[in-house]
């Protein structure tokens, strides 16, 4: 079945490093992808999102790139902070109600 | 800000008691969720409601029971819950499937210690 496949965690980085998060998909057609965001204590928070390929979605310096031929939506930063230490999920659409989500990377940012 | 309001943010309740979990959202979305996330693990999708129906129940047990007031108010109503119920109970709306990219607009959720 559909699925999401994201790097096992946790991530341990120094601040101002380069972050690469690795998530790949499986689905047929071509589902909107998103990463969210849950940082301690609540709720998750959509981070970007693309709907087609090859699409970028950016936001708070992160960027993440649509890839259909590599079934690929890895999430990118170049400079990490301490306020990024959060888990992050991939998550694609499934043209219904409801939403796969990769298992989380817990990225840990130290100063 | 978040523009899903969930209460209370914190619940510890018995075994024997009944509470319910309330949400609230006013960006006109006509689709309303409740998820139940799990320590160091993804949320688990529990119902849906699509225009204050239900339109997906997840096969969860009887002990939780959803109800959509409006399309504004989402409650999910405890009874008899036993302590692996425990966990981070949230509640996400979005648009009307039709008009929607998938985007889900989470609250804080209510985080539910069953004793």
């Amino acid at each position: 079945g559909d699925s999401v496949t994201q790097m096992e965690g946790p991530v341990t980085l120094s601040e101002e490093a380069f972050l690469t998060i690795n998530c790949t998909y499986t689905a047929t057609g071509y589902p909107s992808l998103f990463w969210y965001v849950q940082y301690p204590g609540e709720g998750l928070q959509l981070l970007l999102k693309a709907t087609k390929a090859d699409d970028k979605g950016s936001n708070k310096g992160f960027e993440a790139t649509y890839r259909k031929e590599t079934t690929s939506f890895h999430l990118e930063k170049g400079s990490v902070q301490v306020s990024d230490s959060a888990v992050y999920f991939c998550a694609r659409d499934t043209g219904g109600f409801k939403t796969i989500f990769g298992a989380g990377t817990r990225l840990f940012v130290k100063a | 800000d978040t523009e899903v309001t969930q209460t209370p943010k914190h619940l510890v309740m018995g075994m024997t008691n009944k509470k319910s979990l309330k949400c609230e959202q006013h960006m006109g979305h006509r689709a309303m969720y409740w998820y139940k996330q799990k320590a160091k693990k993804p949320p688990e999708l529990m119902f849906v409601y699509s225009y204050e129906k239900l339109s997906i129940n997840e096969s969860v047990p009887s002990r939780f029971s959803p109800e959509c007031p409006n399309s504004s108010l989402l409650n999910l109503h405890l009874h008899a819950l036993q302590p692996e119920d425990s966990a981070l109970y949230l509640c996400a709306s979005s648009q009307e499937r039709s008009a929607n990219t998938g985007e889900l607009f989470f609250g804080e959720g209510s985080r539910l210690t069953v004793l």
